[in-house]
């Protein structure tokens, strides 16, 4: 069975500060996705990372992938009030498969 | 982007009655489809895999009676929920993946059963 783990599951921050959230996984896979949840909303989209390696960025988060750790990372730079939200990140066992999800982290950006 | 539409948004029945939720991919053809329910503060869940053409594929502790899966097209799945309880309250989320490597979900059915 596929696990995935996040931590940490809440995450208190002012704002301007840095911090990462972690993500390992328990099996074999190329591909890791992170997502964002609003309150009351579905998912949105935030990285998918296809390659050991794969870096990328968007504003003030910057996801990346290690595949022989089984470990991926997210980070905020210099957070802000609206990246309060919370982060999942997601593993599918084989291309094509529903993905397994993490508990999530719970992200609060305060003054 | 593909785009996944899912209705209604949210929905109150009573006990006893059943309530269908509809995910539909827009703009290309999912031959599967995904649902998962989300408990207030939990983490997704996955149901079912839903299959064009073929029965849907329960994950375990789900009972497919209860929570029935049509997937009769490209671009089309539903789940209904029969003989709802108050228990089956919850927000259920389809989700598709895309030509591309991307999973895309739809905007999520709020159901609750009073």
């Amino acid at each position: 069975e596929l696990k995935v783990e996040q931590n940490p599951l809440f995450l208190s921050m002012q704002e301007g500060k840095n911090y990462t959230i972690y993500c390992n996984y328990s099996t074999t896979s190329d591909r890791l996705y992170w997502y964002r949840q609003d309150p009351g909303k579905s998912l949105e989209s935030l990285f998918v990372l296809l390659s050991n390696g794969a870096v990328k960025q968007e504003g003030r988060l910057m996801a990346s992938l290690d595949t022989k750790a089984r470990l991926s990372t997210l980070h905020i730079t210099a957070a802000v009030h609206d990246l309060s939200a919370t982060y999942f990140c997601a593993v599918a066992p084989l291309s094509g498969y529903a993905l397994n999800f993490g508990k999530g982290t719970s992200l609060l950006v305060t003054p | 982007g593909a785009v996944v539409s899912q209705h209604p948004s949210w929905v109150i029945c009573k006990s006893g009655t059943s309530v269908k939720i509809e995910c539909r991919s827009l703009d290309f053809q999912a031959t599967t489809m995904f649902w998962y329910r989300q408990f207030p503060k939990q983490s997704l869940m996955l149901m079912a895999t839903s299959n064009e053409g073929s029965k849907a594929t329960y994950e375990q502790g789900v009972e497919k009676d209860k929570f029935l899966i049509n997937h009769a097209s490209l671009t089309l799945s539903t789940l209904t929920v029969t003989s709802a309880h108050p228990e089956d309250s919850s927000f259920y989320i389809c989700s598709a993946r895309d030509p591309g490597p991307r999973y895309t979900f739809g905007s999520g059915t709020r159901l609750t059963v009073v």
